[in-house]
């Protein structure tokens, strides 16, 4: 059964702390992307990838680091430098073919007090 | 800026009803405008997708208008049903620069009624 999965689906860490969200395709897909969600403001890109080791920022990479060792993984890390970490972050993945349909896992929502 | 605006924020619409979400955008440059569904504690899924050498798509009881003159574009849902209430986003994509990035509109939150 194809899909993405995001682990954990809830996670809490106290502010000053670094958290890693996992995300995992085993649709074979090229690109890869983190959004993050808040109430009334619809999906921000945080990172996108292309293809393995290359990565680009998106429209709010401030605070925010990812890796993309492995074609199926692209693990974001929330680094005590983000302001307002607190959101609903969601990862997607597409294949390389242009019109390709973008595909979301189920989110992870982040608690940080 | 926001590239694509949408509205409204929210809507409730009884049973058999019609429900229309509207979307704007600026950015001449968009080439495919999909529209995607999104269930509490679940990831958004590609609903139904257009575009701009097309003025109307239909699957099933979903439509999607496209004015590309007005630059906008709406979904229409037929019969609405209880099933439907979900939050809806609308997208763009800009196919210039190193990827096509998809740039979406803040979400309407639909409630069907009984």
């Amino acid at each position: 059964d194809g899909g993405i999965t995001q682990s954990p689906k809830y996670l809490f860490r106290k502010e000053g702390q670094n958290v890693t969200l996992s995300c995992e395709q085993n649709l074979n897909h090229d690109a890869m992307y983190w959004y993050r969600q808040d109430p009334g403001q619809g999906l921000r890109l945080i990172y996108y990838s292309q293809i393995v080791n290359d990565f680009q920022k998106g429209d709010i990479a401030e605070g925010y680091s990812v890796s993309r060792e492995k074609k199926e993984s692209f693990p974001l890390t929330v680094t005590s430098a983000q302001k307002n970490p607190t959101a609903f972050y969601l990862c997607a993945s597409r294949d390389g073919q242009g019109g390709s349909p973008l595909h979301f896992g189920n989110g992870t929502r982040l608690t940080v007090t | 800026q926001q590239q694509v605006k949408q509205s409204p924020q929210s809507l409730i619409v009884q049973k058999g009803g019609i429900s229309i979400i509207n979307c704007a955008y600026e950015n001449t440059a968009f080439d495919y405008f999909p529209w995607y569904q999104q269930f509490p504690g679940k990831g958004p899924a590609l609903l139904i997708a257009i575009r701009p050498d097309v003025s109307e798509k239909k699957e099933g009881r979903f439509t999607i208008s496209f004015n590309k003159s007005a630059k906008q574009f709406s979904l229409h849902i037929m019969d609405s049903q209880p099933g439907d209430s979900a939050t809806y986003f609308c997208a763009a994509r800009d196919p210039t620069g190193t990827a096509s990035k998809l740039t979406f509109g803040t979400g309407t939150r639909l409630q069907v009624t009984l």
